[in-house]
């Protein structure tokens, strides 16, 4: 069964905009993952919080973790049409376990 | 880094057929796999966790008979998908968990690049 679900299922913006997807969860975890996927491809590995952290960044991304509401969100900032691809969280306990994904379109 | 690897990448076989997929780490030992399938347009679902020396624990509502797993070694875990029908058809991908250490990141779990099956 999947952890949680995420927001918005879809989302479209423009190139230099900033797109925010946000995630939610059931159990305690160990650390939650953000990754990317473009269609018909493998996972690529985005970012990982741990579970006593609340915000960590990495170049345009930025992830924040709150437990106590069981949320996380991921903020890519000045998106360029090649970040389109779909997003999803993953959190890791004894398993990791993912979100139902966000597709992020970026239009030139 | 840790690298999981996949063999085959993809593969198209016949109703009816066995195929066996691959999961390999490279560069560290791996005494916990885990398998997954991703339908199109969906997320990735857990389908059973792979302990080396012992029986695979399946995710409610997969059938262990029809998808084999054996871990034989600290670094290899395969998938044997039985009597393949079309609605099998999907993106198979592989974890590991580094729980020794030895790729430098502790108890991480690495990717796997996903194997596409189709049944015809």
């Amino acid at each position: 069964s999947q952890q949680g679900e995420e927001d918005p299922q879809a989302l479209s913006i423009q190139e230099g905009e900033n797109a925010t997807m946000n995630c939610s969860y059931k159990t305690s975890i160990n650390n939650l993952q953000w990754y990317r996927q473009n269609s018909g491809r493998g996972l690529v590995h985005l970012i990982l919080i741990r579970s006593n952290e609340r915000e960590k960044h990495s170049g345009r991304l930025r992830v924040t973790l709150d437990t106590s509401k069981k949320s996380s969100s991921l903020l890519i900032t000045a998106s360029r049409a090649a970040d389109t691809a779909s997003y999803f969280c993953a959190t890791d306990r004894d398993d990791m376990r993912f979100g139902a994904g966000t597709r992020l379109t970026v239009k030139p | 880094g840790a690298v999981v690897s996949q063999h085959p990448s993809w593969v198209i076989c016949k109703s009816g057929t066995s195929v066996k997929i691959e999961c390999r780490s490279l560069d560290f030992q791996a005494t916990t796999m885990f398998w997954y399938r991703q339908f199109p347009k969906q997320s990735l679902m857990l389908m059973a966790t792979s302990n080396e020396g012992s029986k695979a624990t399946y995710e409610q509502g997969v059938e262990k008979d029809k998808f084999l797993i054996n871990h034989a070694s600290l670094t290899l875990s395969t998938l044997t998908v039985t009597s393949a029908h079309p609605e099998d058809s999907s993106f198979y991908i592989c974890s590991a968990r580094d729980q020794m250490g030895t790729s430098g990141s502790y108890n991480e779990q690495f990717f796997g690049p996903g194997t596409r099956l189709t049944v015809l």
